[in-house]
């Protein structure tokens, strides 16, 4: 098994442009996240889906889309990339019977 | 990935030494807790959970310690190791879906 994979690995966007970042797992997971990590502030919740066909908001999820046509893919877009966006973004994900998330390595994003 | 920043507590250990990793958590509902352990350029990774109904749970070298009534989580490794120098995030949930994470502490292992 793979577990939980992520492209690309670095990404340098101007302000405006818009891109997704890939995530996929292996494991058969029905939940799927995805995250945002800044200094200080620790992990923060973009969107997640408990399943292929239904996605929900998590804590912070101004600027950011996703969808989920499959168990095993839950792209993130960016629409109109900001400076504000520029983060370390995480996907991950768990059984939903169980709490133990997998995480994927992550994408270093800096918008310019 | 990454490692977070620049401004995390550290916490200083000799080789050989008990680490003890402390964690406040603000929401008195949340009933589960993990502990995830993050080396810098990867992801986050599991290392302990404890429900809300325990107080105490053990694994290899690991032990977590639940404090509902003044709300703190600690994480103690045995014998720590330098491969033990990581970022350690303590995470809590009250429902399935969400998981909110804390903002770390860096362990420095010396020799």
């Amino acid at each position: 098994n793979a577990g939980v994979t992520q492209t690309p690995k670095f990404q340098v966007l101007k302000t405006g442009q818009s891109m997704t970042l890939q995530c996929a797992q292996d494991m058969n997971h029905e939940y799927m996240s995805w995250y945002r990590q800044d200094p200080g502030m620790g992990l923060r919740l973009i969107h997640y889906s408990v399943g292929a066909g239904i996605t929900d908001q998590g804590e912070v999820p101004n600027g950011y889309n996703v969808s989920r046509s499959t168990t095993e893919d839950f792209p993130l877009r960016l629409l109109s990339a900001a400076p504000s966006q520029t983060s370390v973004y995480f996907c991950a994900s768990r059984r939903t019977v169980a709490y133990e998330q997998y995480f994927g390595p992550g994408t270093r994003l800096t918008v310019t | 990935g990454e490692s977070v920043g620049l401004h995390l507590p550290t916490l200083s250990v000799q080789e050989g030494d008990n680490s003890i990793i402390n964690c406040a958590y603000s929401n008195s509902a949340s009933d589960y807790f993990i502990w995830y352990k993050q080396e810098s350029g990867k992801g986050p990774q599991f290392i302990i959970d404890i429900r809300s109904n325990m107080d105490k749970r053990q694994g290899q070298r690991v032990t977590v310690l639940l404090n509902k009534t003044v709300k703190h989580l600690s994480l103690q490794i045995a014998a720590t190791q330098p491969g033990d120098s990581a970022v350690y995030f303590c995470a809590e949930t009250g429902t399935a879906s969400k998981l909110t994470f804390g903002t770390g502490t860096r362990l420095q292992v010396t020799l």
